[in-house]
């Protein structure tokens, strides 16, 4: 089975603060996504990541940054956090073929006051 | 831009019913997928729909792909409570295309 690990079940950082969410797949995966869930509007696609250095904006990235220098970990980064981006923060990977479902992280949950 | 739409967005039903949740999109695409998350869980993988007249069933629930009608129906067949859930319709923008695009969710609650 197919595991991925988010560092944090829950983070509570100030505004202004840099944060970083870690996630991590076990399966090889070349591709790797970021999501946030917020009720209502689903699940929002922030970066995604397609092999290792790689990396491309999704649609909403303003006020995010990505970093991926190993296979298996891609990081978020908030530069400055703002109490807007208090969400549900979910990753995801996916085999390189084209139909292969998203396996999903178990979402770090941010607050940020 | 591709946009995913649902509904109903909150179904509450009685065990024992048969319903449908409807799965909307805005361009063409050929892979459909359904997910489905429990309360404060992560999201799991119910089925991956990849042509027209795709139809997939797990147990009480049955998927099915009209690419020419742009929707998808997931249905659920005499339901019962294990199924309270949210569940979601996500579709890939175009052949080799990576990133999936999310309905809203639907919000469904058996109740016994």
């Amino acid at each position: 089975d197919v595991k991925v690990t988010q560092s944090s079940r829950y983070l509570v950082k100030r505004t202004g603060e840099k944060v970083f969410l870690e996630c991590v797949q076990d399966m090889d995966h070349e591709n790797m996504f970021w999501y946030r869930q917020d009720p209502g509007l689903g699940l929002r696609l922030i970066y995604f990541s397609y092999d290792v250095k790689m990396k491309e904006k999704g649609d909403i990235p303003e006020g995010y940054s990505v970093s991926r220098e190993k296979k298996e970990r891609f990081s978020l980064i908030l530069e400055s956090a703002s109490t807007n981006q208090t969400s549900m923060y979910l990753c995801a990977s996916r085999a390189g073929t084209g139909s292969s479902p998203l396996h999903f992280g178990n979402g770090t949950r941010l607050t940020v006051t | 831009e591709l946009k995913v739409e649902q509904n109903p967005l909150f179904l509450s039903m009685q065990e024992g019913k048969n319903y449908t949740i409807y799965c909307n999109y805005s361009t063409t695409s050929d892979r459909l997928y359904w997910y489905r998350q429990d309360p404060g869980k992560s999201l799991e993988s119910l089925f991956v729909l990849l042509s027209n007249g795709a139809v997939k069933q797990e147990g009480r629930l049955m998927a099915s792909l009209d690419t020419k009608a742009r929707l998808s129906t997931l249905h659920i067949t005499a339901a019962v409570h294990d199924l309270s859930a949210t569940y979601f319709c996500a579709v890939t923008p175009i052949r080799g295309a990576q990133k999936l695009v999310f309905g809203q969710g639907t919000r469904l609650t058996i109740n016994p």
